[in-house]
Order: C-alpha cells, then structure tokens, then sequence
C-alpha cells in the first residue's frame, strides 16, 4: 500500500514562528503536493514538485515555501505564522504517468 | 486557470436513498475528473475517475457521468448506507505531465447517511 505520512496531527504555533511541515513517501513517486484545506473552499494547492529540487507554484504561495531534497520528502515551511495560516495542511504524491494522488491524514495547524 | 464549482455543499439522505453531487468546470481542455472521498481523521482517498473519452462509468454503487458539452460531471451514489457518510471532492485537470498533472478541486460536500 501506498503510504504518505506527515511529521504531525495536531500543531499549535505563535503568530511569527517559521513552522515547518514534513511530508514522507514511501512509494518512489515523482510529484509531490501541498494543499491547504478550509471549509467550503475545498483543497487549493499551495506548491507542488515534480522532481527532487524541483518545485512549482500552486495557486496560493505566498507565504509558504517548500523543500524537496530528497525524492522521498517534501516540506512545507511558514516563514512567519500568521493567523489567516490556520488550516488543515495536506500533503499528497503520484507518480508522473498517473493521475492518481495518495494523500497523507493531513497536519491541523493552528497559529495564534 | 480552472475553476471548478461543486454543489450541494452539504447533503442528507435516508439511507437506502441515491445521493447526487454535482460539479462544473471551467477549461474545456480538462480531461480527467476524479472523485475523492475523505472519511473523518483521514486523508481524501480516489473512489473514481472519469475521462473526457466516456460519458459514463459506473463501479458498484457509484458512478459518475460527464457533459464535456456543459462542462459539467455528476457522482452519483445509489442505495446509501452509514458508511458512505463522508465529504466529497470532484476535481479537474488538463493532464501536463510535465506540471505534475495538478488538480484543482471543488469545494466539497458532507454527506450525511441517516440510519
């Protein structure tokens, strides 16, 4: 089975903390994706890599950064917490030829 | 970019009963259109995918049907039971390997099977 794991459930952080959020893989699979998910806006992608040290800007970057130094992780950092980055934070991966994304239980982050 | 509306946002039906979800697209050059279920505390997970070669596919009790004329796809859930309560999301996506065949999701429904 495919497995996607991210370092944490739950965080609590402090407005102007840098926050970071680690997504593994264990599938060998090429792209990897950041969403961040709120009620009623459904998953919107944040960054998304399609090879090690390789990355791309989803539709809502700023204030996010991402690394992918290995093929097998992805992390997703917060350089200075704000409030309005409180969210549920998913991260996902696929293969190149497929369509199909594997996605992680997810990180709730709250920032206060 | 595309956009992809999903409606309703939230649904209860009687279990025995049929759900429909439906979603609009906006770039007609999408091609594939999945459906993702995510159970409490967990990950959204694939249940099934469509392409813009067939109008219809059906898996057990779920299908999906696609207008690309309308630019709109349907699931549709039949004989609903407890464990089918859970949120929903369509997707689209044009399909660039080469831009890690990104999707773009619909906001999402919370399906509620009453016993």
């Amino acid at each position: 089975d495919v497995k996607v794991t991210q370092s944490s459930r739950y965080l609590v952080k402090r407005t102007g903390e840098k926050v970071f959020l680690e997504c593994v893989q264990d599938m060998d699979h090429e792209n990897m994706f950041w969403y961040r998910q709120d009620p009623g806006l459904g998953l919107r992608l944040i960054y998304f890599s399609y090879d090690v040290k390789m990355k791309e800007k989803g539709d809502i970057p700023e204030g996010y950064s991402v690394s992918r130094e290995k093929k097998e992780r992805f992390s997703l950092i917060l350089e200075s917490a704000s409030t309005n980055q409180t969210s549920m934070y998913l991260c996902a991966s696929s293969l190149r030829d497929t369509q199909e994304q594997y996605f992680g239980p997810g990180t709730r982050l709250t920032v206060t | 970019g595309e956009n992809v509306e999903q409606h309703p946002s939230t649904l209860s039906v009687q279990e025995g009963d049929s759900a429909v979800i439906k979603c609009t697209y906006s770039d007609s050059a999408s091609n594939y259109f999945p459906w993702y279920k995510q159970e409490l505390g967990k990950g959204p997970q694939l249940i099934i995918d469509i392409r813009s070669n067939v109008g219809e596919k059906k898996d057990q009790r779920i299908a999906v049907t696609l207008n690309k004329t309308a630019k709109h796809f349907s699931l549709h859930i039949t004989e609903t039971q407890p464990e089918d309560s859970a949120v929903y999301f369509c997707a689209a996506s044009i399909g660039i390997k080469a831009a890690g065949n990104k999707l773009t999701f619909g906001g999402g429904t919370r399906v509620l099977v009453k016993p």
